[in-house]
């Protein structure tokens, strides 16, 4: 079975500076990774997905993850963040089936 | 458009009582998963149903039951609930299985 790293769990950070969210995971088998995020008292919702392709993924809302095989790997980035990305970020991982592996979340609080 | 709707939102029990989770979808959606989430501990699938017609365990399955009453519709059953079961459970669905997740707004539920 997979399981799924997110390294760090709270992550503050200034509105309109860089962030990094850090997501690895235990397979040796091809995998389809997904970030999703959840805001107060809501359902999470799909930020971004890799099931194959271009090993960098891109979100409507400026985004990006980077599919990392070697490290197996699969960071959130977001070059400038505004105070409303603040949320619940989850790093998620399939192997070839239906289960999800969810890892354990990252709080992100931006301030201004 | 309502997605996944689940309800009660809310709902305090007294340990031993039963209840019952609603989950419905109206995207047509061939799977259905149940999931709780624990401070700290991410999203943990409880049951999973893959298509109409058939159910399944997934990481957490003690306690709980399942019913896919049809296409739309995945409920979730406590029979005798326990303390150890105060949670939020998500209900979400997917066109097939591996597929981006969509999920309900959660039913938050405690046991004293």
């Amino acid at each position: 079975a997979q399981s799924v790293t997110q390294l760090d769990s709270q992550v503050p950070v200034f509105e309109e500076a860089p962030v990094e969210l850090r997501c690895n995971y235990s397979s040796s088998v091809s995998v389809y990774l997904f970030w999703y995020v959840q805001y107060p008292n809501q359902g999470l919702q799909l930020l971004l997905k890799y099931l194959s392709g271009s090993t960098l993924v891109e979100s409507i809302n400026g985004f990006e993850a980077e599919f990392n095989k070697s490290q197996t790997s699969f960071h959130l980035r977001k070059p400038s963040v505004h105070i409303s990305d603040t949320a619940e970020y989850f790093c998620a991982v399939s192997v070839n089936d239906y289960k999800l592996s969810f890892g354990a979340g990252t709080t992100v609080t931006v301030r201004a | 458009n309502a997605g996944v709707t689940q309800t009660p939102k809310f709902q305090v029990l007294k340990t031993g009582q039963s209840m019952t989770l609603q989950c419905a979808q109206d995207m047509n959606h061939n799977s259905m998963y149940w999931y709780r989430q624990d401070p700290g501990m991410g999203l943990r699938l409880i049951y999973y149903s893959a298509s109409e017609g058939t159910t399944d365990k997934g990481e957490v399955p003690n306690g709980y039951n399942v019913s896919r009453l049809n296409k739309r519709e995945f409920s979730l059953r406590l029979e005798s609930a326990a303390p150890s079961q105060t949670s939020v459970y998500f209900c979400a669905s997917s066109r097939y299985s591996n597929q981006p997740q969509h999920f309900g707004d959660g039913t938050r539920l405690s046991i004293l």
